[in-house]
């Protein structure tokens, strides 16, 4: 089973809906983010959580809302989806601090009409 | 805020050729960190860097980081077919600072 999972793997949905995308992962990390990649655009941090009760805006956090359920989970909400949102969304995962490789999960990939 | 800029963001080459992906930092760095994403794939850790003039190897992969810590580059000799995808660097300016910078990728395609 992978490490890093991610749910749901494709969404097309309208414009105005509240979309929620979940990730899960098992290694054990306190560390997930959650990141943003447009074509050309290389990868952006919309949010990143240390722990559980510990949540910070990345570069581009604004339309977007996280919650940290638990140490293995951390959920992305666009409250009210627009269609320059549409884009494919990752969630990552990192251990130690002295050594901050992260761990990807598959992608979401969202579309919004 | 930081900026990390990757040149260029496209290279075709003919199998056999070599290859080389250049980035550049606004600040100086912590570390950086080289991944590879495959065409319709999730990027993959490959590497990362964190002494002043540090040079790293992975059988045809070489990695430089600056003496400045503010530029990094990737080197592939002779390319396979294998090695197409997307390489990004990531730059971590700070000790206790976990963001990732990432630069924008070098799309690499190999001509058979």
């Amino acid at each position: 089973d992978a490490d890093v999972t991610q749910t749901p793997r494709n969404r097309i949905t309208k414009t105005g809906k509240r979309i929620m995308l979940e990730c899960s992962q098992t290694k054990g990390h306190d560390r997930m983010y959650w990141y943003r990649q447009d074509p050309g655009l290389g990868l952006r941090l919309i949010y990143y959580s240390f722990d559980v009760k510990d949540i910070n805006k990345g570069e581009i956090s604004d339309g977007y809302s996280v919650s940290r359920q638990a140490q293995a989970k951390f959920s992305l909400s666009l409250e009210s989806a627009i269609p320059n949102q549409t884009a494919l969304y990752f969630c990552a995962t990192s251990g130690m601090p002295e050594y901050n490789e992260q761990f990807f999960g598959p992608g979401t990939r969202l579309t919004v009409l | 805020g930081q900026q990390v800029m990757q040149i260029p963001q496209y290279q075709h080459v003919q199998e056999g050729e070599d290859f080389t992906t250049y980035c550049n930092s606004s600040t100086t760095l912590s570390n950086i960190q080289w991944y590879k994403q495959r065409p319709g794939g999730h990027p993959v850790f490959l590497i990362q860097l964190v002494k002043s003039g540090e040079v790293k190897k992975q059988k045809r992969l070489t990695f430089q980081f600056g003496e400045a810590k503010k530029n990094s580059s990737l080197h592939i000799t002779a390319t396979q077919t294998t090695d197409v995808g997307t390489y990004f660097c990531a730059g971590q300016s700070g000790a206790g600072s976990y963001q990732l910078t990432f630069g924008k990728g070098t799309k690499l395609s190999v001509i058979p």
